[in-house]
């Protein structure tokens, strides 16, 4: 299978604990965005890399949210201190070009506790 | 900020039935996108459209660009019950050339 892949699928913390979430996009794919979804709501923008660099963070993305992509090729999303409000659907998509069709991954369902 | 506004919001259609859905927005868009989306799992990519007045097929599922730039419509023919699911539209603003927009999604049921 050559689609976006995420890990871990799920992932049930405790209020405070840190967590990291991993994309890999299509292989030749350098645009890769992460979004949050909520139950009954469309994705949500968070963040935008072209390659390795970070180009777009949205407000959303508060200081205790930081997304990578050391070598232009997975990412990472790490969420540090985790409250219950971050309990969402974490969705990873890449494109080809920046006005590509976007595909997304399978989701990193995130529950805070 | 910008929104999109997708309607119906859920709807309910025998199977066999032809369905439709459609986004709008109050500014353009330079691409739009139509996805469908099973509980638990992420959206899958349904139809992509570049070109205003575009329309594509995907099977039973036809979509079409507004000649405005500010819309977008999605058909289902013949429905079957594995339809189900929630539709998303969503749209990539001329602004900003990687970010994209989404709808709240229209929940389509079949019954049998």
């Amino acid at each position: 299978d050559t689609g976006v892949s995420q890990d871990p699928r799920h992932k049930i913390t405790k209020r405070g604990q840190n967590v990291t979430f991993r994309c890999d996009p299509i292989s030749e794919h350098n645009h890769l965005y992460w979004y949050r979804q909520t139950l009954g709501q469309g994705p949500e923008f968070l963040t935008y890399f072209q390659n390795e660099a970070q180009l777009e963070k949205s407000r959303l993305l508060s200081d205790r949210f930081s997304a990578e992509r050391p070598k232009g090729s997975f990412s990472t999303l790490e969420i540090q201190r985790t409250e219950q409000g971050d309990s969402a659907m974490y969705l990873c998509a890449s494109t080809l070009g920046a006005g590509g069709a976007q595909y997304f991954g399978p989701g990193t369902r995130l529950t805070v506790t | 900020g910008q929104q999109l506004n997708q309607s119906p919001q859920s709807m309910f259609i025998q199977e066999g039935e032809d369905v439709s859905m459609n986004c709008t927005s109050s500014s353009i868009f330079n691409t739009w996108l139509w996805y469908k989306q099973d509980p638990g799992e992420g959206p899958v990519l349904l139809i992509a459209l570049y070109k205003a007045g575009e329309l594509t097929s995907n099977g039973r599922l036809t979509a079409q660009f507004g000649i405005t730039r500010k819309d977008s419509f999605l058909n289902i023919s013949a429905s079957i019950p594995s339809d189900v699911g929630i539709y998303f539209c969503a749209g990539q603003p001329p602004q900003r050339t990687y970010k994209y927009i989404f709808g709240t999604g229209t929940r389509l049921k079949v019954l049998a």
